[in-house]
């Protein structure tokens, strides 16, 4: 079964620095997707960036860009420039490309603050 | 398009009663996904819809669990007999069902059940 880890509960950046958000997987699958979801305080998930396994290319988004690690199952979110507006919890997410199945399976997410 | 609807937003019961959500897709997604998020956690998958099929279901879904989709458009979620360990924030998402097929979620309901 695939899992998908975020070592870091908290982080905390000062505005217009830059933060790494960490997170790691496991599956034996070739095929798949990650999502990195950004969820503010009481509002809804919205999604941050994608990444395809096939693709070699780490995906960016404005000031949201991924370092993705295939072969160490790596997959971080780097923030530059961060903003008050940033402060939110992040969620990383697997989704399977090839088992047939659609669901995300998501880690416990991590908080990230923003001080000014 | 006015994104992923959920209703209600906020639901306190009492144990043993029963609960229904409900929720609106966005009008071309045909793929419906339900999630459970209790606090500190990421959210956990429930079930999936393909039109009005349900496709999937994971082993958090007891019998006390059911969910619909008729006719492919909105999805309620019911639970019986609820009971505390019930209590969490119930989410929906939907998705066009062509690749990469991102998913949209709404704002979720929170049930609390006293």
């Amino acid at each position: 079964a695939q899992t998908v880890t975020q070592s870091q509960p908290e982080m905390s950046v000062q505005e217009a620095e830059t933060v790494t958000l960490s997170c790691t997987y496991d599956t034996s699958e070739s095929d798949y997707y990650l999502f990195w979801y950004k969820q503010p305080p009481s509002r809804q998930m919205i999604l941050v960036i994608r990444q395809e396994a096939y693709k070699q290319q780490n995906a960016t988004e404005n000031r949201f860009s991924v370092n993705f690690q295939k072969a160490a199952k790596s997959f971080s979110l780097k923030i530059s420039d961060s903003q008050l507006g940033d402060a939110a919890m992040y969620f990383c997410a697997y989704r399977s490309a090839t088992s047939g199945t659609y669901k995300y399976i998501f880690g416990t997410g991590t908080r990230l603050k923003v001080l000014a | 398009d006015t994104g992923v609807s959920q209703d209600p937003r906020h639901k306190i019961t009492k144990r043993g009663q029963n609960v229904t959500f409900r929720c609106d897709p966005i009008s071309e997604h045909n793929r419906l996904y339900w999630y459970r998020q209790t606090l500190g956690q990421g959210p956990e998958f429930l079930t999936y819809f393909q039109n009005e099929a349900q496709l999937e279901k994971s082993r958090l879904l007891s019998d006390r669990f059911s969910a619909e989709r008729p006719k492919g458009s909105f999805s309620t979620l019911e639970i019986q007999r609820t009971e505390q360990g019930d209590s969490a924030m119930y989410l929906c998402a939907s998705s066009l069902g062509q690749a990469p097929d991102e998913q949209y979620f709404g704002p979720g309901t929170r049930l609390t059940v006293t």
